[in-house]
This record gives C-alpha cells, sequence and structure tokens, in this order.
C-alpha cells in the first residue's frame, strides 16, 4: 500500500504559540490531502480539504484563521496551529488518496498528538 | 451524511467470531474498512466497490450489499491482535477528491 507520512509524530508547546504538522505521500501523488483530528475514544472528525494550488475547504465550525493549510505540492501538505491553546490538544492525523485513484483508498499518516500546556 | 455502524462494542474471546456492520441511508459506490489501534492512525484493510463485492484476507472478510446500502465485516476465529476500533468509510460517488464518510466506529476488545 501507499504510505503517508507525518511529521513531528508528538509535539508539546505553550499555550499562545505556533504549531507546524507536515503532511507528505511518500511513493505517490496527491492533489488533495486531508485532515481529521481525534478526540480519545472518538471517531475521526474532518477538519479540512487541501487542495494543491488552490485554497483549502474547511469544514463546518473548523477556523480557518486558527488552522493554517498550506498544499505546497502534490505530495506535501502543512497545517499549522496558529496560537495554540490547551483545548486545541488533541491527535491530528492526515490522509491522502492517490491523484486519479477512484478504486483506491484514502492512506492516513501515522498521526501528531499535540499538547498545549 | 454519516454511515451508522453496528454494534458499537463487542467483547470476544480468542477464537470466536464477530460481524461488523455499516450502513448507509445514501447509495453507495464504495465501502473502506479501517483498523484502528489505540494512539495510533487507521490501517487501511480492504475496500468494496460497487457491485456485490466480497473479499477476504486472512481470516477477515467483507461484503458489499449495493442494494441494502451495507457493508460487513467478517472476523473468523478472532485473534488478540484484532482487538482495535474497526471504521468503516463510504462514498457515494466515485471521486479521488473528496473524503470517505467515516462511522462512529466498532470497539472490539479481544480477551484470552
Amino acid at each position: 500500500g501507499a504510505v503517508v507520512s507525518q511529521h513531528p509524530s508528538w509535539v508539546i508547546c505553550k499555550s499562545g504559540t505556533s504549531v507546524k504538522i507536515e503532511c507528505r505521500s511518500l511513493d505517490f501523488q496527491a492533489t488533495t490531502m486531508f485532515w481529521y483530528r481525534q478526540f480519545p475514544k472518538q471517531s475521526l472528525m474532518l477538519m479540512a480539504t487541501s487542495n494543491e494550488g488552490s485554497k483549502a475547504t474547511y469544514e463546518q465550525g473548523v477556523e480557518k484563521d486558527k488552522f493554517l493549510i498550506n498544499h505546497a505540492s502534490l505530495t506535501l501538505s502543512t497545517l499549522t496551529v496558529t496560537s495554540a491553546h490547551p483545548e486545541d490538544s488533541s491527535f491530528y492525523i492526515c490522509s491522502a488518496r492517490p491523484s486519479g485513484g477512484v478504486t483506491d483508498t484514502q492512506y492516513f499518516g501515522p498521526g501528531t498528538r499535540l499538547t498545549v500546556l | 451524511q454519516q454511515p451508522v455502524q453496528s454494534p458499537q462494542a463487542v467483547i470476544l474471546r480468542e477464537g470466536e467470531d464477530a460481524v461488523i456492520n455499516c450502513s448507509s441511508s445514501k447509495a453507495l459506490y464504495s465501502v473502506h474498512w479501517y483498523r484502528q489501534k489505540h494512539g495510533e492512525a487507521p490501517v487501511f484493510l480492504m475496500i468494496l466497490l460497487k457491485g456485490g463485492e466480497q473479499k477476504g484476507h486472512d481470516k477477515i472478510s467483507a461484503s458489499f450489499n449495493e442494494k441494502k446500502q451495507q457493508s460487513s465485516l467478517y472476523l473468523t476465529a478472532s485473534q488478540l491482535s484484532y482487538s482495535g476500533t474497526y471504521f468503516c468509510g463510504t462514498e457515494p460517488i466515485p471521486s479521488g477528491n473528496t473524503p470517505l464518510v467515516f462511522g462512529k466506529g466498532t470497539r472490539l476488545s479481544v480477551i484470552a
């Protein structure tokens, strides 16, 4: 199967700082990547769809100015949590689907655990 | 619209079988099954495409009934390693650019 990497795997930061999370598709190209967050024992909550070369599409209730998404190339998307607060602490997971792969699936990165103190 | 998974949770002894269901109120093009272990990201198990498909891989198999708009995941002779939360992800039309819609998950615990 295809491989998606995420970096960092965990981060602890102080309240008010910004954190950048990188998501890379290692062996395929993805015009679209997806960002999810997951609280303990809950389902995957889609935050936004990242589109290469254009603006991200955010789900209802997700603050665009707080969660900045940049899809710089066909293999890299970044999520920046700006002015992080303790309530932003969560498990952030990116996902990508090979371009043109209507019969392919979404592959998930290993996730980034963010803890804001 | 979010698919409905049942049961929400199940506890099995090693060697027992389990069935996890995923139902949608909308017509489906495909159903994707994942397993997530605690603290890790979901891992892809299998994809079923429109057409009454069935698939298997080791002792885990799945079926897709497009008329009933539902899919079932079958775990046979469960092992401890099967423990985790199982998610189904659905899509109504073939598209590489829209996200799958995930159910709330089924928590499976296999005990010795």
